[in-house]
């Protein structure tokens, strides 16, 4: 399935390092996110864009920061990470994030690990 | 209290047996409710809405309870594709945006043959 494709899969990055996630959806959708999911604890949610504009901030610190330059891509920039922002972060999208937002697709994650 | 509680299992099942769990939450105004699944290394996936009414698409039924707060999901018939971990989410109230979904940490199901 690559509805929703990111790149890269994994990823390890030193507490000094930038880097960025990437995330593309395929299926016409305006709402896409990004998540975070620490072993087994629930998913968090980080971002919400809706027609490219930003709605949701949920009190992510600086050192994440997100762009969504069209519907179809978004990226989360990293930068001064801490070991314990190690986790599988998730993308998703569905068709907007109203009353349409409740079936979200994802894509497969990227797993981070913060050396 | 979490906003959304679920037992973390795992729960071993053999093969063909039915199985149920649980899911409570917290939030009364709470308005809709679904399980996903999220197999072991992959994403989530919706599996179902659960209606007030209950919810039934093949070996799967979801049922709500307003009044105690959770929702359940009963797998009859369990095929060894059913195991993954299952996860409960809810939104909102009417005054949080629809996007807001609480999520469990989900219920890992393992079906032994």
């Amino acid at each position: 399935e690559t509805g929703v494709t990111q790149t890269p899969r994994h990823l390890v990055m030193g507490m000094t390092n930038k880097k960025s996630l990437k995330c593309e959806q395929h299926l016409g959708h305006n709402a896409m996110y990004w998540y975070k999911q620490s072993a087994k604890k629930p998913l968090e949610l980080m971002f919400v864009y809706n027609f490219k504009e930003q709605t949701e901030n949920n009190s992510v610190p600086s050192r994440f920061s997100p762009e969504c330059p069209n519907s179809s891509h978004l990226f989360l920039h990293l930068h001064t990470l801490q070991p314990e922002d190690s986790a599988l972060y998730l993308c998703a999208s569905s068709q907007d994030a109203g009353g349409n937002s409740y079936e979200q697709y994802f894509g497969p994650g990227t797993r981070l690990t913060v050396t | 209290r979490k906003e959304v509680e679920q037992d973390p299992g795992p729960f071993n099942v053999p093969e063909g047996a039915t199985v149920a769990f649980n899911c409570t939450y917290s939030n009364s105004a709470s308005q809709s409710f679904f399980w996903y699944r999220q197999d072991c290394r992959k994403e989530p996936k919706l599996l179902m809405s659960v209606y007030s009414s209950g919810n039934e698409d093949g070996r799967f039924t979801a049922q709500l309870n307003r009044a105690s707060q959770y929702i359940s999901l009963l797998i009859r018939d369990s095929k060894l594709s059913d195991s993954a971990t299952y996860l409960c989410v809810v939104t909102g109230g009417p005054m949080d945006s629809n996007y807001q979904l609480i999520w469990g940490a989900g219920t890992k199901l393992i079906i032994k043959p």
